[in-house]
């Protein structure tokens, strides 16, 4: 049982550059969602999805775009990218939503520096 | 005042010493609460979840003051292996979407 996988692992790009991290679970979850940690910002929500077709955004959702076509994977895209956005990026998801969100399993996180 | 907050620390604390730590939350409708661990240069875990009766396990016990609005976790014994950065979560219940909130973390050394 792989759980979330994230690929890649580790990214370097130029500013304007653009990239979509990857990220997909085999638990049949219906909510997925993608978090960046900086340093002494803690967690911080981007966009999620409560299923496939659905998707919202989070608390910094600015310059990514997300779709969930399917229940196992949901894409993050950077459309052009900025150093602000050098950060630890981290999938994660659950099995319920709403008042059933409970256990969120996260993905090994995915390292990406924009010089 | 922040939705969620915790104590950076870090706490430096010997081996075979209890530690706690609380984290303290702004919405009364706050109706679900975790703690998860999160090891350096890796994904946040879930260690445990916080009911209000309180709950145990093994070395470790978690509480939740809805009166105070803050939530605690109690390590006995401690071991090395318990160095960590500890999230305090909250989710508060939106209908259709929750709101997961969390906590910047609790950084706890443990030294031997």
């Amino acid at each position: 049982n792989a759980g979330v996988t994230q690929t890649p692992k580790f990214q370097v790009l130029k500013t304007g550059q653009s990239m979509t991290l990857q990220c997909a679970q085999d638990m049949n979850h219906e909510y997925m969602s993608w978090y960046r940690q900086d340093p002494g910002m803690g967690l911080r929500l981007i966009h999620y999805s409560v299923g496939a077709g659905i998707t919202d955004q989070g608390e910094v959702p600015n310059g990514y775009n997300v779709s969930r076509s399917t229940t196992e994977d949901f894409p993050l895209r950077l459309l052009s990218a900025a150093p602000s956005q050098t950060s630890v990026y981290f999938c994660a998801s659950s099995y319920g939503t709403g008042a059933h969100t409970g256990e969120l399993f996260f993905g090994e996180g995915s390292r990406l520096t924009v010089l | 005042r922040k939705e969620v907050e915790q104590d950076p620390g870090p706490f430096n604390v010997p081996e075979g010493a209890t530690v706690a730590f609380n984290c303290t939350y702004s919405n009364s409708a706050s109706q679900s609460f975790f703690w998860y661990r999160q090891d350096c240069r890796k994904e946040p875990k879930l260690l445990m979840s916080v009911y209000s009766s309180g709950n145990e396990d093994g070395r470790f016990t978690a509480q939740l003051n809805r009166a105070s609005q803050y939530i605690s976790l109690l390590i006995r014994d401690s071991k090395l292996s318990d160095s960590a950065t500890y999230l305090c979560v909250v989710n508060i219940e939106l209908g259709r979407d929750d709101k997961i909130i969390f906590g910047k973390g609790t950084r706890l050394h443990i030294l031997p």
